[in-house]
């Protein structure tokens, strides 16, 4: 069965970017009607959406981080990535990465990686 | 503060029914976006619980149901176990937000 995997650096300091890469394994990125998400969670916190990317290269981002995101994805290697810049503390999370179901009214997320946290400090 | 909106907890005794709401607006919900729902443990991720307001992915029990009314919807569990004890996220679609995908707050399950 399909899984996730999320990897990146567990550390970042303030103003720099935030990179991580999900690994899709047990299946083809680019097969059936899935787009590729990234959500995250503040400890003790509720989800916040980051954000999508279809395997033809298009996106979309949540407003609010849209200025400091760009969402990517690598066919060849079963792989998706985010990049979040100037970080600050406000962006330590456990951030999610997850498959998710667009062939219907509303998408959801069946698939999800385990998370890995990311912690923003000097 | 979150778009969708859920109570921040709510409590039952073994075998009790309890419902989570999840309140919206006209651009979400209301506008005829679907509901689903995520059960999350501490320190694991949020597993798919209802999708499409009440249907219910494979493996999924039945004492898992959910229900949508116009600008809420509602997840009801019934013959609470212990095991239940957990988070639930409601989501749906925003039609002001750029196409975001958005969450309720989160509500807490304890089973008394």
């Amino acid at each position: 069965q399909v899984q996730l995997q999320e990897s990146g650096p567990g550390l970042v300091k303030p103003s720099q970017t935030l990179s991580l890469t999900c690994t899709v394994s047990g299946g083809s990125i680019s097969g059936g009607t899935f787009y590729w998400s990234w959500i995250r969670q503040p400890a003790g916190k509720g989800l916040e959406w980051i954000g999508r990317v279809f395997t033809s290269g298009s996106t979309n981002y949540n407003p609010s981080l849209k200025s400091r995101v760009t969402i990517s994805v690598d066919t060849s290697k079963n792989q998706f990535s985010l990049n979040l810049r100037s970080v600050t503390a406000a962006d330590t999370a456990v951030y999610y990465c997850a498959r998710t179901n667009y062939d219907v009214l509303t998408p959801f997320s069946s698939i999800w990686g385990q998370g890995t946290h990311v912690t923003v400090s000097s | 503060q979150s778009v969708l909106t859920q109570p921040p907890s709510v409590s039952g005794a073994p075998g009790q029914r309890v419902t989570i709401s999840c309140t919206g607006s006209s651009s979400n919900i209301g506008a005829g976006y679907d509901v689903h729902w995520y059960q999350q443990f501490p320190g694991t991720a949020p597993k798919l619980l209802v999708y499409g307001n009440s249907h219910r992915p494979s493996g999924v029990p039945e004492r898992f149901s959910g229900s949508k009314s116009g600008t809420s919807a509602s997840l009801a569990i019934t013959g609470l176990r212990a095991e239940d004890e957990a988070d639930y996220y409601c989501q749906s679609y925003d039609s002001t937000l750029s196409g975001s995908e958005v969450f309720g707050g989160g509500t807490r399950l304890t089973v008394l």
